[in-house]
């Protein structure tokens, strides 16, 4: 299984872009790579997922460089409630071998 | 679409207890996995179950264990309880044999051992 490895904790002003990378050097390649938010005392929610290049959706992009041994989740223009955990998996989702959360990065976004 | 439901939202057991935990998944989702979040702490993997079948297993003793039954629902049971047991277990569903659309979490069944 790919470990993933992140920042602990980031802080951010309101209106800014926030940027936070995820490295997995030992990425497979069956392995898609997919990013969660969650806030205190409820389960994760899906963000984002991609494989290679650039996935951009209503919330965040995920930039994945050619070698895919890292990736970047971006959120623009980031609000007071986007405080939270942000957790980066990699794994093969056909076989459901995606299980496996890291640390998380805490982002605080300040007024 | 009903989401992710998980019951209770809390228990309350003694040391020594026994304590079974309930999700029902998504419809249209065969595979439950199973995650312990201790406070502050990340998630752990505890199980994955699909279409009836425990598929992977966590770095957990076996008085962790559990089962899917025929409708896609699923119990954890958690024997003879520790009070380092005591953490928010979180249920999440995904359609067969994958993530591709990634898991849907429910709310979670606050354990707290005393």
């Amino acid at each position: 299984l790919a470990k993933t490895t992140q920042p602990i904790s980031m802080d951010s002003y309101e209106g800014q872009e926030v940027n936070i990378t995820c490295s997995h050097n030992n990425i497979a390649t069956n392995d898609y790579i997919t990013w969660y938010q969650q806030f205190p005392s409820q389960g994760p929610r899906f963000i984002i997922q991609g494989y290679k290049t650039k996935v951009t959706n209503e919330v965040a992009s995920l930039f994945i460089p050619a070698d895919r041994k890292s990736s970047t989740l971006s959120l623009p223009r980031v609000s007071l409630s986007d405080t939270a955990v942000y957790y980066c998996l990699v794994g093969d989702t056909n076989t459901g071998n995606q299980f496996y959360f890291g640390t998380g990065t805490s982002l605080t976004v300040i007024p | 679409e009903a989401g992710v439901t998980q019951s209770p939202t809390h228990l309350i057991k003694t040391r020594g207890q026994q304590a079974t935990l309930r999700c029902s998944p998504i419809s249209g989702h065969t595979s439950v996995y199973w995650y312990q979040q201790a406070l502050g702490l990340g998630l752990q993997f505890l199980l994955w179950y699909d279409e009836g079948e425990e598929r992977n297993r966590g770095n957990f003793p076996p008085r962790f264990s559990g089962r899917q039954f025929p409708n896609y629902s699923s119990e954890l049971n958690v024997n003879a309880l520790e009070l380092e047991d005591s953490a928010l277990y979180l249920c999440a569903s995904s359609q067969t044999g994958g993530a591709y659309y990634g898991y849907t979490f429910g709310s979670g069944t606050r354990l707290t051992v005393v």
